[in-house]
């Protein structure tokens, strides 16, 4: 079964603009990651951030953590078509193994 | 590109079939995962092994198995193919060494895509 649930589903921006994902969870977790894919190709690693941290950037992605609440957000900044993909955030707890969830789907229009 | 390797790239066949997934992790990983992901399923996580044992099952069927050899390649089998089989099957390598988990990031290979028809 899947452990984080990302939302949207899809969303859909003009270049330039801010992008928000969230991704809730159901149990107690060690860190978080967030993952983005293109369509069909493999996952490329975006960003961990650990339960003890509240928030992280990198570059244009920045991401929060609220254990409390149980969920996540990634915001990309400054939005570009290149942007346009999966992301997907995947939990990783004591009990259990590495889950992804459904993802959510963004398109950057130009 | 993430270091990691799966073969082949595409794979069509009949149903009732054996095929055979290979995976190369990145040098210096000793954890492979593997994934499948469909449309109506989203990504599933099948199996994990670490140092050439299974340390982890996520949602594997008795169709399928999996080993991961002393040079540390993963093999993906599965059996007895169904038209439900037909999906993109990732593998990942990490070198957390944790059991079960991924407490560092994960590569992932470009993926097989297998049809049966």
């Amino acid at each position: 079964s899947q452990q984080g649930e990302e939302d949207p589903q899809a969303l859909s921006i003009q270049e330039g603009e801010n992008a928000t994902m969230n991704c809730s969870y159901k149990t107690s977790i060690n860190n978080l990651q967030w993952y983005r894919q293109n369509s069909g190709r493999g996952l490329v690693h975006l960003i961990l951030i650990r339960s003890n941290e509240r928030e992280k950037h990198s570059g244009r992605l920045r991401v929060t953590l609220d254990t409390s609440k149980k969920s996540s957000s990634l915001l990309i900044t400054a939005s570009r078509a290149a942007d346009t993909a999966s992301y997907f955030c995947a939990t990783d707890s004591k009990d259990n193994d590495m889950r992804f969830g459904a993802g959510t789907r963004l398109t950057v229009k130009p | 590109d993430s270091g990691v390797t799966q073969t082949p790239k595409h794979l069509i066949t009949a149903t009732g079939q054996r095929v055979t997934l290979r995976c190369s992790p990145r040098s210096g990983d000793l954890s492979v995962y593997w994934y499948q992901q469909s449309l109506d399923q989203g990504l599933q996580f099948l199996i994990q092994y670490y140092n050439g044992e299974e340390r982890a099952k996520g949602n594997i069927l008795e169709r399928f198995s999996a080993q991961q050899f002393p040079d540390l390649h993963s093999e993906l089998n599965l059996s007895s193919l169904e038209l439900g089989d037909s999906a993109l099957y990732f593998c990942a390598s990490s070198v957390s060494p944790s059991a079960g988990r991924m407490n560092t990031e994960a590569f992932f290979g470009q993926g097989t895509r297998l049809t049966v028809v």
